[in-house]
């Protein structure tokens, strides 16, 4: 089955810093990523769609000052929280869009645990 | 604004009994996914759904969409502590070139031994 792999799992970072996460696709290639937020007990929350080769479309409310997303190739996406502060903590996921095949198949990353104090 | 409502939030049984999550909608979707996450880990998908009526069962689980594919349900039978984990419906609408999904709140089940 296609593989969606998240790096790192877990990071804690001190208010102010910069977090980078990597979203690949391990076997398969990938049309379209996105980038989900999720607070404890809820469900995901869309905060951006990247295409490859394309900028992000970010969704209503999320800075992509804030969150800059790159999509550099079709097995690559990655998300930096810029200048992360405490209420940016939160477990974000991935999940890739497999070229060519059903169009509403997305496959989800392990997620990363994200704690800024 | 499509809305996906799934309900219960939140179920908890005793194992061998039988329960049913539902998932609906005022807007028709071309496909509807069901999703299993564990905390601290990425959702499972358990299947897809792309035909009105539709009827897919895996193992112990059934799922069904709705005639008019507005709707979904997931039935379990005799559950088991295994299927503790938050259950997510998830729609897909052809008018989306991104196919983004539109999810539900999803369904805390707890099973207990």
């Amino acid at each position: 089955g296609a593989v969606v792999s998240q790096h790192p799992s877990r990071v804690i970072c001190k208010s102010g810093t910069s977090v980078k996460i990597e979203c690949r696709s391990l076997d398969f290639q990938a049309t379209t990523m996105f980038w989900y937020r999720q607070f404890p007990k809820q469900s995901l929350m869309l905060m951006a769609t990247s295409n490859e080769g394309s900028k992000a479309t970010y969704e209503q409310g999320v800075e992509k000052d804030k969150f800059l997303i790159n999509h550099a190739s079709l097995t690559l996406s990655t998300l930096t929280v810029t200048s992360a502060h405490p209420e940016d903590s939160s477990f974000y996921i991935c999940s890739a869009r497999p070229f060519g095949t059903a169009q509403e198949t997305q496959y989800f990353g392990p997620g990363t645990r994200l704690l800024v104090l | 604004t499509q809305l996906l409502e799934q309900s219960p939030q939140f179920l908890s049984i005793q194992e061998g009994e039988n329960l049913t999550v539902y998932c609906n909608s005022s807007s028709v979707f071309s496909s509807l996914q069901w999703y299993r996450q564990e905390p601290g880990e990425g959702p499972v998908l358990l299947v897809t759904v792309v035909t009105g009526g539709e009827v897919k069962k895996l193992k112990r689980l059934t799922f069904q969409f709705g005639d008019a594919r507005k709707d979904s349900s997931l039935h379990i039978t005799a559950a088991q502590p295994g299927d503790t984990g938050l259950y997510l419906c998830a729609g897909s609408s052809a008018g989306d070139s991104n196919y983004q999904l539109i999810w539900g709140a999803g369904t805390k089940l707890i099973i207990k031994p």
